[in-house]
């Protein structure tokens, strides 16, 4: 299956930092979303992004889909930005299933 | 509208034990999917249906069962619980190729 890398694993910020999180995939994709899950478990879908640009109030994201990564922007992070950030690609063969990385875990100090 | 709804959020179940998680859409939704969540891991698929009764396995089937009798419902069952199976569990549905939604999930505990 596809292979999906993020980085880095893990990530502390003051409030008010901006950051860069990155996805790197093995293959071509046609369907490509970052997911949120905050310290409750809850998991948000913040972009469905297969290519191009798009932004959602602090948040952005960035897919070069012929060079197979994807990038997620936070500006000025707040706590309640805190959390584990998952991209997820397309698994070819299951009905639009998603396969997901590792995550990166997020933490926003004050 | 209450999305993706999962019953219950949390069980404990003894080894050999059997039940059945319940997943909900009120979209209209005609792809359905169940994912478990381990430490350390993302979401791994277990099943997945493409429409009303129709079911088909994904990475990691073994040890679980899936009915989709209604457009809306999505049932997970362990027959025989084990430890293995100890996980936090999410549904989601979706429409086409496009944005997947996730119900609350579910804890389960098996001892």
């Amino acid at each position: 299956g596809i292979q999906v890398e993020q980085s880095p694993p893990d990530l502390i910020l003051q409030e008010g930092a901006n950051s860069t999180l990155r996805c790197n995939f093995s293959d071509s994709v046609n369907n490509l979303q970052w997911f949120h899950q905050n310290p409750w478990g809850q998991l948000i879908n913040l972009f469905y992004i297969p290519s191009g640009t798009k932004q959602n109030g602090r948040l952005s994201a960035t897919t070069v889909a012929t060079e197979r990564y994807s990038l997620l922007y936070i500006s000025s992070s707040q706590t309640t930005d805190s959390g584990v950030y998952f991209c997820a690609v397309e698994a070819p063969g299951t009905g639009y299933a998603l396969n997901f990385g590792k995550g990166t875990s997020l933490l926003v100090t004050p | 509208n209450a999305g993706v709804t999962q019953t219950p959020k949390f069980r404990v179940l003894k080894t050999g034990q059997s039940m059945t998680l319940l997943c909900a859409q009120d979209m209209n939704h005609e792809y359905m999917y169940w994912y478990r969540q381990d430490p350390g891991m993302g979401l791994r698929l277990i099943h997945y249906s493409v429409g009303e009764g129709t079911t088909a396995k994904g990475e990691v089937p073994d040890g679980y069962n899936v009915s989709r009798l209604k457009k809306q419902n999505f049932l997970l069952g362990l027959e025989s619980a084990a430890p293995s199976q100890t996980s936090v569990y999410f549904c989601a549905s979706s429409y086409s190729g496009t944005q997947q939604y996730f119900g609350p999930g579910t804890r389960l505990t098996v001892t």
